[in-house]
């Protein structure tokens, strides 16, 4: 089984919408993080957490939200999605300790299309 | 803050021929690390190799090798005898060793492997 997945693997939603992307992950790693990865251009960090009362914003927060239910999962939110979010979306965990070079984990990818 | 940048969109390389991707970044951090991931057609993220900013010798792994200048802030990947498999996008990309730990990639290069 995967270290990390993420669901849904592909969405279509409409304007206006709210959708939910999940991450799970068994590696036991303290540290996740959200990326958005748009057509010819490199990964952006949307959201961070170094665990479940630690949660912050990267560079391109605005129109997300995230929840940390567990260590073991990060969801990312579209409060009310639009057409310009529409993007690849990739859930990474990290470990904070021992594991140098704290390298990150990706899972397979959320493509969102909003229509 | 970090910036990473390629400047080759696009690569082509005949089949079991070496290829050099172009990484260059720039940062004020004394201590981070630089790595290279490969993403083919099906969108994962694959982590090809890793070198951190105090390492001497330049990282290998396998026919990959990191071309690791500091002076020049330059991180260029090397592909030794491609194979038709390294079709793909690369990226390059920078972690800082304190605080948030997030990655800041590069737009990436495509490689076309010929046969």
């Amino acid at each position: 089984d995967a270290d990390v997945t993420q669901t849904p693997r592909n969405r279509i939603t409409k304007t206006g919408k709210r959708i939910m992307l999940e991450c799970s992950q068994t590696k036991g790693h303290d540290r996740m993080y959200w990326y958005r990865q748009d057509p010819g251009l490199g990964l952006r960090l949307i959201y961070y957490s170094f665990d479940v009362k630690d949660i912050n914003k990267g560079e391109i927060s605005d129109g997300y939200s995230v929840s940390r239910q567990a260590q073991a999962k990060f969801s990312l939110s579209l409060e009310s999605a639009i057409p310009n979010q529409t993007a690849l979306y990739f859930c990474a965990t990290s470990e904070t300790t021992g594991g140098y070079p704290y390298e990150q984990y990706f899972g397979p990818g959320t493509r969102l299309t909003v229509t | 803050a970090q910036k990473i940048t390629q400047t080759q969109p696009g690569m082509f390389v005949q089949e079991k021929e070496a290829v050099t991707l172009d990484c260059t970044y720039d940062t004020s951090d004394q201590s981070y690390g630089l790595f290279w991931y490969k993403q083919p057609s099906s969108g994962e993220m694959i982590f090809l190799i890793y070198q951190g900013s105090y390492d001497e010798q330049n990282a290998t792994e396998g026919r990959y090798s990191l071309n690791f200048q500091k002076a020049r802030k330059s991180a260029n990947l090397v592909i030794s005898a491609s194979q038709l498999g390294d079709s793909a996008m690369y990226f390059c990309a920078m972690r800082e060793d304190t605080g948030r730990r997030a990655l800041t990639f590069g737009s990436g290069t495509r490689l076309q492997v010929q046969p």
